[in-house]
């Protein structure tokens, strides 16, 4: 299984940058995912990595290092659609899905 | 990308009664399916994993008499939760997956138990 960490809420700006990190431990890594939840609906796909590297794509761009067990989702130019929870998702090779983590509540105010 | 439908968005019901959620694979053929369980400010949970012509694989804890899985066609799953109780107040939410591994989840169902 994994160890998903991620922090519980962020505010930032709008027009600004974030950086929302996540943490992970499994035996067996076997790739990334970043998900956007708005308020009451379901997770939408953001990303995926499975080499380590930046993935961009738009304003928003995924990291990863596999010998740190660390990625990271950056979101440019912020604008107040962007307030949503932001979920980290890892899969083993063990599961052919992954396990969500808590999630992080991003606000983004005027 | 894959679309996936579910009913109802939102459902009240009595405590004892007993509740359909359905969930439906709009462009593809999945011969599996996922249920998650979201509690609020929580993360999601697999419940079960719904696999077509037979039994569900259900996740460590999760009751299989109470939530009943039928996953009777190739584009559609059912989640029954059976005597809900006001515990089973959640956010439960089915998904496909394609061969990289991302998922399509379907809109949501929020249920909520009196």
């Amino acid at each position: 299984g994994q160890n998903i960490d991620q922090p519980t809420e962020m505010t930032a700006t709008e027009g600004a940058i974030v950086q929302i990190n996540c943490t992970y431990q499994t035996s067996g890594f076997n790739g990334l995912f970043w998900y956007q939840q708005h308020a009451g609906e379901a997770p939408t796909f953001l990303s995926y990595n499975v080499l380590d590297g930046l993935e961009e794509k738009g304003r928003f761009s995924s990291f990863l290092s596999r010998s740190k067990g660390y990625s990271y989702l950056l979101l440019k130019e912020l604008q107040m659609k962007d307030s949503a929870s932001y979920l980290c998702a890892v899969r083993d090779w063990g599961s052919y899905i992954p396990t969500f983590g808590r999630g992080t509540s991003l606000i983004v105010h005027p | 990308g894959a679309v996936v439908s579910q009913h109802p968005s939102w459902v009240i019901c009595k405590s004892g009664t007993s509740v359909k959620i359905e969930c439906r694979s709009l462009d593809f053929q999945a011969t599996t399916m996922f249920w998650y369980r979201q509690f609020p400010k929580q993360s999601l949970m697999l419940m079960a994993t719904s696999n077509e012509g037979s039994k569900a694989t259900y996740e460590q804890g999760v009751e299989k008499d109470k939530f009943l899985i039928n996953h009777a066609s190739l584009t559609l799953s059912t989640l029954t939760v059976t005597s809900a109780h006001p515990e089973d107040s959640s956010f439960y939410i089915c998904s496909t997956k394609r061969e990289t591994g991302e998922l399509f989840f379907g809109e949501g169902s929020r249920l909520t138990v009196l």
